[in-house]
């Protein structure tokens, strides 16, 4: 049972340019979450994904964006990168009306903006 | 959403039997506690969930009083492995579509 996959592992840009993160869910999951993890800070939720729709919403502006396909798997697309963007991304995924909602995350991919 | 709080760091040796407390004031009612361990570098993993009073699984143990305003990760016998960053977070169960908020976490530091 695969569990929820992140690529690439690693990413160097520079500031201005656009950026795209992808996620594979585990096996069984329709709901993706995407936070972003500083150094030294926990995870700070971005935004959630079900139904090919973002349902939920953290405070990061609108050059964050994101999409779900129809096998759940999911984007994050970060543009006009800033310095301040550079950190871990991770996805997590979970499944919608379960009775408890556990969220497993994938290894994140490590983004560096120069 | 009910914040957490949690101490920054903790020491441990090897052996030995850790627990982290985790205060929550404001939790609500359906309001369910889970804590996760990250390693650098990697994504946050699921120990333990729990509602109310005791849950124990393979890695942990949870205890949550009866007021519930207040959780306690219990890891029996550390070991080096376990030096990692833990957090606790408070969120209601399912069947809405949940914001996950984490903490600071704390920092454990198992010595040999």
């Amino acid at each position: 049972d695969a569990g929820v996959t992140q690529s690439p592992t690693h990413l160097i840009k520079t500031r201005g340019q656009q950026v795209t993160l992808r996620c594979s869910p585990k096996s069984g999951h329709d709901t993706v979450s995407w936070y972003q993890q500083a150094l030294g800070q926990g995870p700070q939720f971005i935004f959630q994904y079900y139904e090919e729709e973002e349902r939920q919403r953290g405070n990061f502006p609108d050059r964050f964006s994101g999409h779900q396909f129809p096998n759940y798997s999911s984007e994050l697309n970060v543009n006009a990168l800033l310095l301040g963007d550079s950190a871990l991304y991770l996805c997590a995924s979970s499944s919608h009306g379960t009775e408890i909602e556990t969220q497993y995350f994938g290894p994140g991919t490590r983004l560096l903006v120069l | 959403l009910a914040k957490t709080t949690q101490p920054i760091s903790m020491d441990s040796y090897e052996g030995q039997e850790v627990n982290i407390t985790c205060s929550h004031n404001n939790i609500a009612t359906n309001d369910y506690i889970t804590w996760y361990q990250q390693f650098p570098s990697q994504g946050p993993r699921f120990i333990i969930q729990g509602y109310k009073t005791k849950v124990t699984n393979e890695v942990a143990s949870l205890f949550i009083p009866a007021d519930r305003k207040s959780s306690t990760l219990s890891l029996p016998r550390v070991s080096l492995s376990d030096t990692a960053v833990y957090y606790c977070l408070v969120g209601p169960s399912s069947y809405n579509f949940n914001k996950f908020y984490f903490g600071s976490g704390t920092k454990l530091n198992v010595k040999p």
